[in-house]
This record gives C-alpha cells, sequence and structure tokens, in this order.
C-alpha cells in the first residue's frame, strides 16, 4: 500500500467524451505527476503538479489537462477522447518535485469504445 | 537522456534465480540505476537502486560493472508471486531521468514464473 489513491479504477467511454480522473496523493506529499501506460509499454510522462501549480509536462497535446487542489489531491481531464487514449492512467505522488521517491497509485483503466 | 536496453521476457521456474540485464551504454556520470517492479493492474513500485559495484536488500540484489554500462538485477529463489515486469531506469537518485522531474520507463522485462 502507498497511500496514493485512484478512482475510479475502471471506466468505459465513448469516443468524443471527456473524461475526468482522480488522484488522492500520499499524506504529506505535495506533487503529483500523471503518467499513460498503454497496453505493453512502458508509463510515459503526461505532466507534473507542484503546489497547484504544473511543473513539467511530456509529450501530450493540450486536450490532456489537470488541476492539483489545496489539500493536494489531483485531476486529469482528457477531452474529445480518441480511441487511442485507452490506457492505464497512473498517478504518483511525492514530496517535493524531483526531491524524493515518487509512489504509484493502481491506476484507473480507461476504455475508450 | 541516457537509454536502456532490456529482455521484453523471460520465463522462470519457481525456485531458481532470475537475473535480468539491462544495457544502458551512454550512462552519465551522475546517473544511478533504479529498478521498478509492476504487477499487473498496478502502478510500479521501487525495488532496488545503485550507483556502482553490488546493492543487496530483502527483495533483490543488484549487480554494476565498472564501466557502469550495464546492470543486472538478480533476484534469488522466485515465486509464483514475482510474475511481473521489471523496468530499468537511469536518473537521479530519486531515479528520475526526465528534465520534468519525472521517470522514464523503456518496456521492460516480462517475467513469467511459473510452477
Amino acid at each position: 500500500e502507498t497511500g496514493v489513491t485512484q478512482s475510479p479504477t475502471h471506466l468505459i467511454k465513448t469516443r468524443g467524451q471527456q473524461v475526468t480522473l482522480r488522484c488522492s496523493s500520499q499524506s504529506g506529499h505535495n506533487t503529483v505527476s500523471w503518467y499513460q501506460q498503454a497496453l505493453g509499454q512502458g508509463p510515459q510522462f503526461i505532466f507534473q503538479y507542484y503546489r497547484e501549480e504544473e511543473n513539467g509536462r511530456g509529450n501530450f497535446p493540450p486536450r490532456f489537462s489537470g488541476l492539483q487542489f489545496p489539500n493536494y489531491s489531483s485531476e486529469l481531464n482528457v477531452n474529445a477522447l480518441e480511441l487511442d487514449d485507452s490506457a492505464l492512467y497512473l498517478c504518483a505522488s511525492s514530496l517535493g518535485s524531483g526531491t524524493t521517491e515518487a509512489f504509484f497509485g493502481q491506476g484507473t483503466r480507461l476504455t475508450v469504445v | 537522456l541516457a537509454k536502456t536496453t532490456q529482455p521484453i521476457s523471460m520465463d522462470s521456474y519457481e525456485g531458481q534465480e532470475v537475473n535480468i540485464t539491462c544495457s544502458h551504454n551512454n550512462i552519465a556520470t551522475n546517473d544511478y540505476i533504479t529498478w521498478y517492479q509492476q504487477f499487473p493492474s498496478q502502478g510500479p513500485r521501487f525495488i532496488i537502486q545503485g550507483y556502482k559495484t553490488k546493492v543487496t536488500n530483502e527483495v533483490a540484489s543488484l549487480f554494476i560493472p565498472a564501466d557502469r554500462k550495464s546492470s543486472t538485477l538478480s533476484l534469488p529463489r522466485v515465486s509464483l508471486s514475482d510474475t511481473a515486469v521489471y523496468y530499468c531506469l537511469v536518473g537521479d537518485k530519486r531515479g528520475y531521468g526526465g528534465s520534468q522531474g519525472n521517470l522514464i520507463f523503456g518496456k521492460g522485462t516480462k517475467l513469467s514464473v511459473k510452477p
């Protein structure tokens, strides 16, 4: 148990719809990073939030956006869903941007049909 | 960015020792080598990290030769529960190899342990 919880665990959406995924970070952690993991691939970095501000972004289009709240929980929003967005979405929390080890949640499995 | 290369898959039997080798030919002087384990439908979890020579913990051992261009994760006497994907990462002391303070994962090695 890492103390990082994600919801929902599974989700099915239709192409073109919008989705919001949620992550509660480990107690005391102020940094949340989101990763996308397609089937058979390693996790790919989407973006990171540190103290409620976006603090780094990977090679993902603007329809991938996020938020971090004062309690350091976070949301990942994806607009105009495409079939290729089907993946396991992982969030990882840490204390300080890049200063401590990251702990992952169990992920949200998103299927776009 | 130091890229890593690992075998795509490995098979083993319960009770055997498993060695997974990772190549990282252009590792930088300040880089560490970190290994993560991921079970199906779970997030990756840190298992071991090293800079040079040998590191051992309760889960695994990590062997790093003097030139540091490769490393070997050793799992002693594996059990069925060790079936997972193992990722080798190169980066700072916390494992972060990306310029955005992010982890960089390759495809990993899928280890299947059979009874």
